[in-house]
């Protein structure tokens, strides 16, 4: 079956734009979550949802970085006012959320951001 | 601060052979751990997982090991293949925050033929 689709694959954006990240999960995924990988570092958490609801965002760097997800699948992470250090790779996830523990994030290819 | 440390950027091991990547952690509340394998413009690919009250898991060619006193964990691969070149990055979550994965900087393998 399809896997997780980010989109798009690249993206370069003039510094102070707004820029829309999209995320399809795989198909029956519950869980969804963004993590970002900036140059020479790890993979870092910025929000997970649960169905349409976002119960930690405790990861998004600043009021500038929003996330929502509509019916249960399709997510869009959202960069108002791009700054130069918003430049990474976006990298989305998704699980079944059967046995929280334990569950496999699945993970996308990944959205890379440059903010010239 | 980083909670999960891989101090080796790269390893570089003859086909064949073992392939052994480190990883240390620093938040004794972490309770379960991971390894993904990432190849170049894809997303990181689950591979093998931990829990605290086991110290070791297998399966195939690859092998953790924890060591919870010296909060250190091991990934071995034996015998190592050129299609395992890629870079591996550790993970650990708690059962407080288990959606929340935090991970090390990763580690370069490349296995020469």
């Amino acid at each position: 079956g399809a896997g997780v689709s980010q989109s798009p694959s690249n993206k370069v954006t003039e510094k102070g734009k707004d820029v829309e990240l999209r995320c399809d999960p795989i198909s029956g995924h519950t869980a969804l979550y963004w993590y970002r990988q900036s140059l020479g570092q790890g993979l870092e958490f910025l929000i997970y949802f649960q169905g349409n609801s976002a119960p930690d965002k405790s990861g998004l760097p600043s009021d500038r970085f929003s996330a929502e997800r509509t019916g249960g699948s399709v997510s869009t992470l959202t960069i108002q006012r791009t700054q130069q250090e918003d430049s990474a790779v976006y990298l989305c996830a998704s699980s079944l959320w059967r046995r929280a523990s334990t569950d496999t994030q699945y993970f996308g290819p990944g959205t890379r951001l440059t903010v010239l | 601060d980083q909670q999960v440390k891989q101090n080796s950027p790269s390893l570089s091991v003859q086909e064949g052979r073992i392939s052994i990547l480190n990883c240390d952690y620093t938040n004794s509340m972490f309770d379960y751990f991971l390894w993904y394998k990432k190849y170049p413009a894809e997303g990181p690919t689950f591979l093998i997982s931990i829990s605290s009250i086991k110290d070791k898991n297998e399966d195939g060619r690859f092998t953790v090991f924890l060591n919870k006193s010296a909060k250190h964990l091991s990934l071995h691969i034996v015998p190592s293949q050129p299609g395992d070149s890629a870079v591996y990055f550790c993970a650990a979550s708690t059962s407080g925050s288990n959606y929340k994965l935090t991970f090390g900087k990763g580690t370069l393998l490349t296995v020469n033929p």
